[in-house]
């Protein structure tokens, strides 16, 4: 089974802290997301990885950094974290490359929830 | 550019009601159609995708087709269930991007004995 896992479940900062959100993938997938889960707005793309390296915004990039320095990882970074960056935050991942079209199954992550104060 | 509309929740359901929940997609090419579904407390996960028109995706007894002609993927089910009581996602693969998939806002579904 493929498993994705982030680092926390909960976590609660101060306005102002850098924040590091971890996400692990244990079936070498090329691909990886972030996204961020509010009431009303669905899941909304913040970056995707396609490979080491590799970093592509997506539709909500501000506020927002990412880190993909090893293929089974992907980190998410709040510069400094504002309490409008409260929200749940899940991680996906997918094996196929884009060129090779795309339309397989996103595996995501239990989800970390974030309250910034 | 693609989106995906739902239908608002929250459904409210009795047990072995028939269940169906709607989405329709605007894309300028030819995506793939998928259900996610969450459960409380927990990340999504994929319940059943149809990637071509006519399509039609199954599994745990729900089901959707993939019709071109109303671009909808309306989500059915002919008798729920409580423990079917979740968040439930469309979303379509974007047009240009075919790795990105794109998300309706959910429905959430919540089915009494």
């Amino acid at each position: 089974d493929v498993k994705v896992t982030q680092s926390s479940r909960y976590l609660v900062k101060r306005t102002g802290e850098k924040v590091f959100l971890e996400c692990v993938q244990d079936m070498d997938h090329e691909n990886m997301f972030w996204y961020r889960q509010d009431p009303g707005l669905g899941l909304r793309l913040i970056y995707f990885s396609y490979d080491v390296k590799m970093k592509e915004k997506g539709d909500i990039p501000e506020g927002y950094s990412v880190s993909r320095e090893k293929k089974e990882r992907f980190s998410l970074i709040l510069e400094s974290a504002s309490t409008n960056q409260t929200s749940m935050y899940l991680c996906a991942s997918l094996h196929t490359r884009p060129s090779a079209g795309g339309q397989g199954e996103q595996f995501f992550g239990p989800g970390t929830r974030l309250t910034v104060l | 550019g693609d989106s995906v509309t739902q239908m608002e929740g929250p459904v409210t359901l009795s047990e072995e009601a028939f269940l169906t929940i709607n989405c329709t997609y605007t894309a300028t090419g030819y995506p793939s159609l998928f259900w996610y579904v969450q459960y409380p407390g927990e990340g999504l996960q994929l319940l059943l995708k149809a990637t071509k028109a006519d399509d039609k995706g199954s599994n745990k007894g729900f089901e959707a087709t993939y019709r071109k002609e109303t671009t909808s993927f309306h989500l059915e089910k002919g008798s729920v269930q409580v423990s079917d009581s979740a968040v439930y996602f469309c979303a379509l693969s974007g047009s240009y991007n075919t790795d990105k998939l794109i998300f309706g806002t959910g429905t959430r579904l919540q089915v009494f004995p």
